[in-house]
């Protein structure tokens, strides 16, 4: 079955590192979004991306990087994490750009910065 | 500032009644909304959707309604059961199929 991922589900980290959470669809998905969930703030997007070598800053990007070089990956990247960076982050993928397109979620990755 | 917003953060309702959740608006761009269903530990899943050219979908025991006027939508679980006690978002779409979620609403019904 077709299906997004993500990788880890659990990480805990310090404050300065890098850290990169994965997340692969074998949808074949054009589109790929990354979100953080905090309370009181519902899901945020962070990057997206509508193909390979495509990527564009959502509302909440600074601090984080994304790159696609193909179509089944959007891994994120947090350059030096930071504690407002602990988070539950989701990917997501949808097929097209263009209007009525749902987007399909991920499991979620539990990030927790030190 | 948050462009879509549910001011209930949570809801209770007997099993077999109707449970009402409710979202607003503020861009009048906006022609598509969702809801999406989350369980702890689970990401998010597509409920139900609609269309500014409509002002109600229905599917099954789940109705959204569309008031394009008041920049107000809701969702209708009829009739309500325990296993529909999970987080609720709705969202809308903007340009680029970029979704703005709420805050999401917890809801809890009780058997």
């Amino acid at each position: 079955d077709a299906e997004i991922t993500q990788s880890p589900r659990h990480k805990i980290t310090e404050t300065g590192r890098q850290v990169t959470l994965a997340c692969h669809q074998t949808w074949n998905h054009n589109n790929m979004f990354w979100y953080r969930q905090d309370l009181g703030h519902g899901l945020r997007l962070i990057h997206y991306s509508y193909g390979v070598q495509d990527t564009n800053k959502g509302e909440v990007s600074d601090g984080y990087s994304v790159s696609r070089s193909n179509t089944e990956d959007l891994p994120l990247t947090l350059e030096s994490a930071a504690s407002s960076q602990t988070s539950v982050y989701f990917c997501a993928s949808s097929v097209h750009r263009g209007l009525t397109d749902t987007q399909y979620f991920g499991p979620g990755t539990r990030l927790t910065v030190l | 500032d948050q462009q879509v917003k549910q001011n209930s953060p949570s809801l209770r309702v007997q099993e077999g009644r109707i449970s009402i959740l409710n979202c607003d608006y503020t861009n009048s761009m906006f022609d598509y909304f969702l809801w999406y269903k989350k369980y702890p530990a689970e990401g998010p899943t597509f409920l139900i959707s609609i269309s500014s050219i409509k002002d109600k979908n229905e599917d099954g025991r789940f109705t959204v309604f569309l008031n394009k006027s008041a920049k107000h939508l809701s969702l209708h679980i009829v009739p309500s059961q325990p296993g529909d006690s999970a987080v609720y978002f709705c969202a809308a779409e903007g340009t680029g199929n970029q979704f703005y979620f709420g805050t999401g609403t917890s809801l809890t019904v009780i058997p």
